[in-house]
């Protein structure tokens, strides 16, 4: 069974920091990750997807990358501002099952 | 990316009656998920809406308490019955990119609290 962790739980940093979120699952067995953000109250916005194939994807300020063999991924976001605040969630599509396996997410508020 | 819509928002229900959340999306879409995601917590799946077909249900969740309905490729229906507190959550439709590169969009869900 696919389990998906990130760390920290939460985070706060001060506005224009760098700043790294990890995520980490145990079957590398994947065909693609994802990164979400997620608003309070709201629904997902897909910021980042990243192919089982590939070893990062860059839009923008953030950058994620992917280490299947070790089942880890990161999102980097540079120089954050505070409409970075949100809670970011990764999710893992394995190749054995038709779904995506969300994280715990990581909270993050970014302070003016 | 398509462009999906949750009907209602969010509604108050009285414990022991049924809802019916819709998800209307822009395109014809294959995939297309139902998801809960409780208080505090990640996204859980409920199950995957086949069009034509039975929903496919993940452990946990049946059919009995979550019909589901894919009457064509661009909507769905998840009815959440004789509701309970414990099915205060938030429901989300969720569909794949139609260039099947496996990249899933989300509606802006529906927040349900059962008193």
């Amino acid at each position: 069974k696919q389990e998906v962790t990130q760390i920290p739980a939460a985070l706060s940093v001060p506005e224009g920091e760098n700043l790294v979120l990890n995520c980490s699952f145990t079957d590398s067995a994947i065909y693609n990750l994802q990164w979400f953000r997620q608003d309070p109250g709201k629904g997902l916005t897909s910021l980042l997807l990243i192919q089982s194939s590939q070893r990062e994807q860059t839009s923008g300020r953030l950058n994620a990358s992917l280490d299947k063999s070790s089942g880890r991924s990161t999102l980097y976001i540079a120089a954050s501002q505070p409409g970075d605040s949100a809670t970011y969630l990764c999710a893992v599509w394995g190749t054995g099952f038709q779904k995506l396996v969300f994280g715990t997410g990581t909270r993050l508020l970014v302070s003016p | 990316s398509a462009v999906i819509s949750q009907k209602p928002s969010r509604d108050i229900c009285q414990r022991g009656t049924s809802l019916t959340i819709q998800c209307q999306v822009d395109s014809q879409v294959t995939m297309m998920f139902w998801y809960r995601q409780q208080p505090g917590q990640s996204l859980t799946l409920i199950a995957t809406a086949n069009q034509g077909s039975e929903a496919t249900y993940e452990s946990g969740f049946v059919i009995d308490k979550f019909p589901i309905s894919r009457p064509n490729l661009t909507f769905s229906t998840l009815t959440v019955s004789n509701m309970s507190p414990e099915d205060s959550s938030i429901y989300l439709c969720s569909v794949g990119n139609r260039d099947n590169t496996g990249e899933l969009f989300f509606g802006e869900g529906s927040r349900l609290t059962v008193l």
